[in-house]
């Protein structure tokens, strides 16, 4: 069964401390997301990639930075962690085109919910 | 003004009764159309996409208006298993290919037996 992987489902960090969330998935896609989800805000991305070592801004990238060294591993770096950071995160996967993303859609893992006190 | 919007909820329906949802989105540039399925403490699920002649796929309809910017679902003969968040979700075509999903904060459904 294909899927995305995200490395924990319930963590807690101190403020000012870096968080490293890891996602990981088995599908050969290009694409890979990181969003969060806060109640009444709904899914609101922060980082893309597109590819190996490429990356671009989503809509509140502020506070977060992201890495793609392979292309089955998306990494989510919070760099100094604040209580506003306090969130459900999603990662999720698709393949390149639309008749692949109208089809299949995008896989999301199944979340890493962050508390940061 | 929010990208993609719908009605919160929470719409609670009996069993058997149809239950429509709307969504409205603000660019009109959108390529394509979706509705996914989020349950209670779980991730988000491709429920169908939405085609502009409009598609159904068993109970479930949706269509789309390009005109008046809005997508909409229709569920007949709602089962309690529907219970759910129903997120709208718009596609931005970026380039080469590559797209960008936009969500709604979605509208909760309860079916009650």
């Amino acid at each position: 069964d294909v899927k995305v992987t995200q490395s924990s489902r319930y963590l807690v960090k101190r403020t000012g401390e870096k968080v490293f969330l890891e996602c990981v998935q088995d599908m050969d896609h290009e694409n890979m997301f990181w969003y969060r989800q806060d109640p009444g805000l709904g899914l609101r991305l922060i980082y893309f990639s597109y590819d190996v070592k490429m990356k671009e801004k989503g809509d509140i990238p502020e506070g977060y930075s992201v890495s793609r060294e392979k292309k089955e591993r998306f990494s989510l770096i919070l760099e100094s962690a604040s209580t506003n950071q306090t969130s459900m995160y999603l990662c999720a996967s698709s393949p390149t085109g639309t008749w692949k993303v109208a089809n299949y859609g995008y896989t999301f893992g199944s979340g890493t919910r962050l508390t940061v006190v | 003004r929010k990208e993609v919007e719908q009605d919160p909820g929470p719409f609670n329906v009996p069993e058997g009764a149809t239950v429509a949802f709307n969504c409205t989105y603000s660019n009109s540039a959108s390529q394509s159309f979706f509705w996914y399925r989020q349950d209670c403490r779980k991730e988000p699920k491709l429920l169908m996409s939405v085609y502009s002649s409009g598609n159904e796929d068993g109970r479930f309809t949706a269509q789309l208006n390009r005109a008046s910017q809005y997508i909409s679902l229709l569920i007949r003969d709602s089962k309690l298993s529907d219970s759910a968040t129903y997120l709208c979700v718009v596609n931005e075509d970026l380039n080469f290919g590559n797209e960008k999903l936009t969500f709604g904060t979605g509208t909760r459904l309860t079916i009650i037996p």
